[in-house]
């Protein structure tokens, strides 16, 4: 079965230059969940989209930013990085936003120098 | 305000034990709730949904159980492994208001399984 695919999956910057992480949701999902999960520390939401719509915003830094595309994808924008912003970024999809299961992707992995 | 907290935080077990995790919440009026596994430095991998209506769900030698009113579910796991070795994640959907869908994570139990 097909699964949420997220690119890349290892990403090293330097501190305050930019990143874009992307996520393909399982298809037919229209909601799309954008998660920080830090060294040692649980899964933190950042993000959501329902049917291309902004459904809920979470701990995002101002600087972040993030769409969903009409084929479903999303995209985070991440600039003026910094160390604090290392961390293992996770998408997750469902078939709409409540009920039902999440599905998440293996993660981006996030290195700032 | 709305927290999962689980305990133990790590857990070491010898093969073939039967154990139990445990998930408390701050509010019961949950959607669902979800168990999640996770090795070292990899994703998430969804293992057992439980929605609000349900009291426990059953995949193999995993069965979580629901009791909203108290504020916890149990994943029990039957006959541990070896490769049961992970740690094993709790999370939370609350419905209220503009925080409908996204999940809310315990800091997970870490758990070794030694042959």
């Amino acid at each position: 079965a097909a699964g949420v695919i997220q690119s890349p999956r290892h990403l090293i910057k330097e501190k305050r230059e930019t990143a874009t992480l992307k996520c393909y949701p399982i298809p037919r999902h229209d909601t799309v969940y954008w998660y920080q999960q830090g060294p040692g520390q649980d899964p933190q939401f950042l993000i959501s989209f329902y049917e291309k719509m902004q459904s809920d915003k979470g701990s995002i830094p101002d600087r972040f930013s993030a769409q969903q595309f009409s084929d479903y994808h999303s995209e985070l924008n991440m600039s003026s990085l910094e160390l604090g912003d290392s961390a293992l970024y996770f998408c997750a999809s469902s078939l709409g936003p409540s009920y039902n299961e999440q599905f998440f992707g293996p993660g981006t992995r996030l290195t700032v120098l | 305000k709305q927290e999962v907290t689980q305990i133990p935080a790590a857990l070491s077990v010898p093969e073939g034990e039967n154990l139990v995790l445990n998930c408390s919440f701050t509010d019961s009026a949950i959607y669902n709730l979800q168990w999640f596994r996770q090795d070292p430095g990899k994703g998430l991998t969804s293992l057992l949904l439980i929605q609000s209506s349900q009291r426990e769900q059953t995949s193999g030698r995993l069965n979580a159980s629901l009791d909203k009113s108290s504020g916890r579910s149990t994943l029990y796991i039957a006959a541990s492994q070896p490769g049961d070795s992970a740690t094993y994640l709790c999370a939370v959907k609350w419905g209220r208001g503009s925080t409908l869908g996204r999940l809310y994570f315990g800091r997970g139990t870490q758990l070794t399984v030694w042959p």
